[in-house]
């Protein structure tokens, strides 16, 4: 069965940093691509990035760029996001998502995990 | 970045109903368009990807239509545990990938 778990959330001041981990199981992590979204309390779902299997292609949402890293370790079958510069605008569920089918770019999100709270607030 | 615009915002109906949300794209995203559910204090659930295409051990009173700029979710005979709110997602010119900001079905 496959499994998504994140974790690292938790309450941070602006302008401080947190590293979102999701832990996967179930399926071949190293062969899929990999993605990020949030979603702010109340409001819908916002991509934050993606990135490919063997972590060589990275892509971000604009709001996050150069404050976001997404990264990978295919040997421990985890997905991470380090979040630097914090605003109170990045307050949000963040969400780890695989994409459907190995080896594709398709970017359907076909499984995801339950999520991590990430509060930024003095 | 192409901006997905869904309607109505809410949609009251009784279990039984036939349920029609609409997805519009700001510019041709061919079949490239995703459905997800989401239920209080869950994660997304992949509905319907590439417009028409149901995701595994999704029912089959959810259909997807649509191509180019406009696109069609169908519940046809709603269940207790459709209400819920639901998503259309696009990722034929990315990035970004982009969602719609989302309908409420609600219990009428």
């Amino acid at each position: 069965e496959e499994q998504l778990v994140e974790s690292g959330g938790g309450l941070v001041q602006p302008g401080g940093s947190l590293t979102l981990s999701c832990a996967a199981s179930g399926f071949t992590f190293s062969s899929h691509w990999m993605t990020w979204v949030r979603q702010a309390p109340g409001k819908g779902l916002e991509w934050v990035a993606s990135i490919k299997q063997d972590g060589s292609d990275k892509y971000y949402v604009d709001s996050v760029k150069g404050r976001f890293t997404i990264s990978r370790d295919n040997a421990k079958n985890s997905l991470y996001l380090q979040m630097n510069s914090l605003r109170a605008e990045d307050t949000a569920v963040y969400y780890c998502a695989k994409v459907y089918l190995p080896y594709s770019s398709n970017q359907i999100f076909d499984y995801w995990g339950q999520g991590t709270l990430v509060t930024v607030s003095s | 970045e192409i901006v997905l615009s869904q309607s109505p915002a809410t949609l009251s109906l009784s279990p039984g109903e036939r349920a029609t949300l609409s997805c519009r794209a700001s510019q041709s995203v061919s079949s490239y368009l995703a459905w997800f559910q989401q239920k209080p204090g869950q994660a997304p659930r992949l509905l319907i990807y590439d417009a028409s295409n149901r995701a595994t051990g999704i029912p089959a009173r959810f259909s997807g239509s649509g191509s180019g700029t406009d696109f069609i979710l169908t519940i046809s005979s709603l269940e207790p545990e459709d209400f819920a709110v639901y998503y259309c997602q696009q990722r034929s010119n990315w990035p970004p990938l982009t969602f719609g900001q989302g309908t409420r079905l609600e219990i009428k």
